[in-house]
């Protein structure tokens, strides 16, 4: 699993896309955020190419899934609540998820 | 509400020694029980799960056991080795999906 980018510096109120993308042909991908001293949070999740849903804080996000292979997240109005470091992750059956290195964001 | 909790933030073991991690969770709609385990800067990464309708599975070095009554499960690491210091978090899935809920993590210090 890939994310980019590793980390990002952002001011208020911009739009932004964080990229990941998997080789494995997984048909489940999800973005987790977390904060310092928490666990990790569900953004939104895909069961699979056109089909997305939201996870437990999805506010202030965007996801799309045109491909198998790609599940962007996007912060169309970025918020310095929103500062956090993010990890994509794939399933097969499961039950393990595969997470990709993570992306810090900070938005002043 | 965290459906998943790990109580202790930190624990430091003597190499050689056992580690035991403990998590306790609320929801019984939870099918699977996994644990992850995460170096600085790196993503989480899968270290051994249980299925609900078990009690026990182990791994080489790592145990993980699940009391399902008390809703508590917890992993066991004999014996602990100074490469298993990082993070570790304890994760549950919900049984309608692939939806986890993560505890806050807990930092394991293997002292040589």
């Amino acid at each position: 699993v890939t994310q980019n980018p590793r980390y990002l510096i952002t001011v208020t109120g911009k739009k932004l896309t964080v990229t990941c993308s998997q080789n494995m042909n997984h048909e489940y991908m999800s973005w987790y955020r977390q904060d310092p001293g928490m666990g990790l949070k569900l953004i939104y999740y895909s069961v699979g190419a056109g089909i997305t849903d939201k996870g437990e804080v999805p506010n202030g996000y965007n996801v799309s899934r045109s491909t198998t292979e790609d599940f962007p997240l996007r912060l169309e109005l970025a918020a310095p609540s929103q500062t956090s470091v993010y990890f994509c992750a794939s399933i097969d059956f499961g039950p393990e998820a595969f997470f990709g290195q993570g992306t810090g964001l900070t938005v002043v | 509400d965290q459906q998943v909790k790990q109580n202790s933030p930190s624990l430091s073991v003597q190499e050689g020694r056992i580690s035991i991690l403990n998590c306790d969770y609320t929801n019984s709609m939870f099918d699977y029980f996994l644990w992850y385990k995460k170096y600085p800067a790196e993503g989480p990464t899968f270290l051994i799960s249980i299925s609900s309708i078990k009690d026990k599975n182990e791994d080489g070095r790592f145990t993980v056991f699940l009391n399902k009554s008390a809703k508590h499960l917890s992993l066991h690491i004999v014996p602990s080795q100074p490469g298993d210091s990082a993070v570790y978090f304890c994760a549950a899935r919900l049984n309608t999906g692939n939806q986890f809920y993560f505890g806050t993590g807990t930092s394991l210090t293997v002292i040589p």
